[in-house]
This record gives structure tokens, sequence and C-alpha cells, in this order.
């Protein structure tokens, strides 16, 4: 089955700075990933996804890029706020819709004001 | 808004007894649930894949008999976590998607065994 990898499990940035996080999947045969931030108790929200086609996707502060050959996806946040503060997950499925998620192990991201 | 409903939010229960939780679609059918479970500071891990009309699909190392589910209809999903132990303290949350756009998520259920 598919297993997700994820890196940092922590990371501290100062407000302002960016943050970058990294995932790496096993199957191939995934085509969908989509990142979540999660806040404490909460359930996961979508923030950004992107399909196996595309190889970078934008949206304002946020940005996923995608290398489909070495089977690894990072989100980049520029201008991080103290609201970005939270866990964010990866996770990769063989297609977007009606599919199982397998996430990674999350990362907890700080920012520091 | 809310495309699943998730109940409840939070359920305190004595080792040995069942505990159920419910998932709705709000707004539309849903053919599939899926049903995660999360630990403190971990990862959520997928527990089994319910069917309307169908039994269930239970991911490896998942017993079927402690965790009951059962999918009735289209808009309604339910977990019963069967003679609960402390070890099934978790966080249980369902997903389903609005047909391909994404998955959507339940509130969660915080589960205490004491």
């Amino acid at each position: 089955g598919e297993n997700v990898e994820q890196h940092p499990s922590t990371l501290s940035v100062q407000e302002g700075d960016s943050a970058v996080i990294k995932c790496t999947y096993s199957d191939s045969a995934s085509n969908y990933f989509p990142w979540y931030k999660q806040e404490l108790g909460k359930r996961p929200q979508l923030i950004i996804d992107i399909r196996s086609n595309v190889g970078e996707k934008k949206d304002q502060r946020i940005a996923v890029t995608l290398n489909k050959t070495a089977k690894h996806f990072s989100l980049h946040i520029t201008e991080t706020q103290p609201e970005d503060s939270a866990v964010y997950f990866c996770a990769a499925s063989r297609r977007r819709g009606n599919e199982k998620l397998t996430f990674g192990t999350g990362t907890r991201l700080t920012i520091i004001p | 808004g809310a495309v699943v409903s998730q109940h409840p939010s939070w359920v305190i229960c004595k080792s040995g007894t069942s505990v159920k939780i419910e998932c709705r679609s709000l707004d539309f059918q849903a053919t599939t649930m899926f049903w995660y479970r999360q630990f403190p500071k971990q990862s959520l891990m997928l527990m089994a894949t319910s069917n309307e009309g169908s039994k269930a699909t239970y991911e490896q190392g998942v017993e079927k008999d402690k965790f009951l589910i059962n999918h009735a209809s289209l808009t309604l999903s339910t977990l019963t976590v069967t003679s609960a132990h402390p070890e099934d303290s978790s966080f249980y949350i369902c997903s389903n998607w609005l047909w391909d756009t994404e998955a959507f998520f339940g509130q969660g259920t915080r589960l205490t065994v004491v």
C-alpha cells in the first residue's frame, strides 16, 4: 500500500519568513496530493491540492510543488503569519474523488511573532 | 458550510461499554464514508471504508467485530466501538467526498474510555 513520509515533524519560523514542508510517497499510482491544516481538536481543512498532471500550483501565500518522477511534493508558505500556526498534513490518493487518503505524519508549524 | 456532520463531538464511557458515533452527509448523498482514527499528536489512519448497502472494508489490523460500521442509508454512516477499553481512546473522524472536488471531514469525536 501507499506510504507517505513527511518532514520536518516540527518547524518554527519567524513571522514574515517562509516555511517549507516536504513529503514523499511510495505508490506510483497516486495522482492526487492534498495538504490539510489541522488546529487542535478540530477537523482537517484542505488548504491546497495538486494533481499529477501539474507541477506547481499557487494560491496567494501558499504553493505546492510536485515532482512525480522523484515521488515528492512540497508545501510552501510565504509571508507567514501567527494564524498559520497549526499542524499540517500532506496526503496522497490514487484519484480525486471517493478514494481513501494516506496521510503523512504531520508537521507542527509555529510562527514566532 | 459543513458537508459532513459528526456526533457526538466528545464522549466519555466506562470500560466494557459501547459507543456509537454518527456521521451524516448534508445536502448530498454519499455512497461511501471513510473512517479515520487519530491518536494524540499522530496522523490520521484509515480504519475502514463503509459503503451504502454493503459490508464495510476494514484496513489490516482493525478488528471488524470491535468496530462495527453501518451505512444503512445514503446520508448516514455509524461507527460503534464495542467493549471499549482505554487503548481505544482516540479522535475518530469520518470523511466523504463531495463528488470529485475534495474530501470533507466531520467535526471528529474525542472518545475517552475510563
